[in-house]
């Protein structure tokens, strides 16, 4: 199907352990973003990608890893799991070359650090 | 940086009945875009109107509508007719163009539609 997809969408994963949430879409979007979303702080950025192989942090990125290597997927990788990291993990993806500068939500990820 | 505040953690109104969720936001910028998203209980994130800050005129999506104070630096939504499908969260959120459409956004205001 068209769009925008998260796997796993519930994750349990023990502190220490390294685990990697999968983003893909089908609209060839240019940028893509990761956003956590936790109780009073909305929806923060993470690491967003202007293209493949183009990465850059965002405001939250301490203990996050991400890789580009193919226009289509974005995964973000926890290298060590800790508890803080417990969260609601977005991937979102927008065209370089769009006027509305709407941004395109996957349909999330929760995961749960044990 | 850009800073979003929503200060309305959580709201309440009645069906068919008139809301207004506030939003505020610290820019020094001229050229920007404003956006309020919904997430209902299903966790999903739909766009449901978007302002220019070029732009004088508000806005207005259906029952959707902004009330854009440039100057006051203020971006609130009225949602009019509320139905029981509003029941959600609803965030506010900025952009400055050129900045690899990074947007910020703010804390969220939950709304609950009762009968």
């Amino acid at each position: 199907d068209a769009g925008i997809t998260q796997s796993p969408r519930y994750k349990i994963t023990e502190t220490g352990r390294q685990v990697t949430l999968m983003c893909h879409q089908t609209w060839s979007h240019s940028y893509m973003f990761w956003y956590r979303q936790d109780l009073g702080h909305g929806l923060r950025l993470i690491y967003y990608s202007a293209a493949a192989d183009i990465t850059d942090k965002g405001e939250v990125p301490d203990g996050y890893v991400v890789s580009r290597s193919k226009t289509e997927n974005f995964p973000l990788t926890l290298e060590s799991a800790t508890r803080s990291q417990t969260s609601v993990y977005f991937c979102a993806s927008t065209s370089s070359t769009s006027f509305s500068y709407e941004q395109y939500f996957g349909p999330g990820t929760r995961l749960t650090v044990t | 940086a850009q800073t979003v505040t929503q200060s309305q953690p959580e709201m309440s109104v009645q069906e068919a009945e008139t809301v207004t969720l506030s939003c505020t936001y610290d820019t020094s910028e001229n050229n920007y875009y404003l956006f309020w998203y919904k997430q209902p209980p299903s966790r999903q994130m739909i766009l449901v109107i978007r302002q220019e800050a070029y732009k004088q005129q508000n806005a207005t999506e259906n029952r959707f509508s902004v009330n854009f104070q440039k100057a006051a630096k203020s971006f609130s939504l009225k949602i009019s007719d509320s139905q029981l499908g509003d029941t959600a969260m609803y965030f506010c959120a900025f952009l400055k163009p050129g900045t690899a459409s990074k947007l910020t956004f703010g804390t969220g205001t939950r709304l609950q539609v009762t009968l």
